[in-house]
């Protein structure tokens, strides 16, 4: 089946430093990617769509000077947090699909990235 | 706004328990009703879905039924086994005519331990 992974699966960095964590779709080439973001007890929120070639889409609400996407290939995004604060301490979690496969269900994710801001 | 609400945990069971999580909806339209799985050190994986009134999903033991009138999609299992252990989400999707079918809205998940 489709794998995504995710580098690194811990992070943790200082208040002010920016923190780049990858996104890797493994054997299939993905057009889009997401990014979601998870704080403890609550839901996945998604952040923003990431689309190969063009710039990504974000939601309402999320910063995009803090959270650059860069998705250079069709096997990998990168969310940066630039200037990082300890209210960016969360989860991270992308999810990739792959193209020629309509809808929500084609969504593969990744196992996410645990950042903490010090 | 769309939102998904799921019941708390943890829920913990014996070995061949019977399971449900409860999980209810709001959002405008017909929206399309999922349950995701996640195993400890894994990434979300898609367990079963529903697409319109009255479907109902079904993989691995699990079912869940879309009932419109009570905006609800409840997961169920017969007999759970310890391999069932891990975190269930509940999420929805708009559906819609643009680039935005692509959304999911997510309940807070619910962590279940089977114990043998």
């Amino acid at each position: 089946g489709a794998v995504v992974s995710q580098h690194p699966s811990r992070v943790i960095c200082k208040s002010g430093t920016s923190v780049k964590i990858e996104c890797r779709s493994l054997d299939f080439q993905a057009t889009t990617m997401f990014w979601y973001r998870q704080f403890p007890k609550k839901s996945l929120m998604l952040m923003a769509t990431s689309n190969e070639g063009s710039k990504a889409t974000y939601e309402q609400g999320v910063e995009k000077d803090k959270f650059l996407i860069n998705h250079a290939s069709l096997t990998l995004s990168t969310l940066t947090v630039t200037s990082a604060h300890p209210e960016d301490s969360s989860f991270y979690i992308c999810s990739a699909s792959p193209p020629g496969l309509a809808g929500v269900s084609a969504q593969y994710f990744g196992p996410g990235t645990r950042l903490t801001v010090t | 706004g769309d939102s998904v609400t799921q019941m708390e945990g943890p829920v913990t069971l014996s070995e061949e328990a019977f399971l449900t999580i409860n999980c209810t909806y709001t959002a405008t339209g017909y929206p399309s009703l999922f349950w995701y799985v996640q195993y400890p050190g894994e990434g979300l994986q898609l367990l079963l879905k529903a697409t319109k009134a009255d479907d109902k999903g079904s993989n691995k033991g699990f079912e869940a039924t879309y009932r419109k009138e009570t905006t609800s999609f409840h997961l169920e299992k017969g007999s759970v086994q310890v391999s069932d252990s891990a975190v269930y989400f509940c999420a929805l999707s708009p559906l819609s005519s643009g680039g935005s079918n692509y959304k999911l809205t997510f309940g807070k998940g619910t962590l279940l331990t089977v114990n043998p």
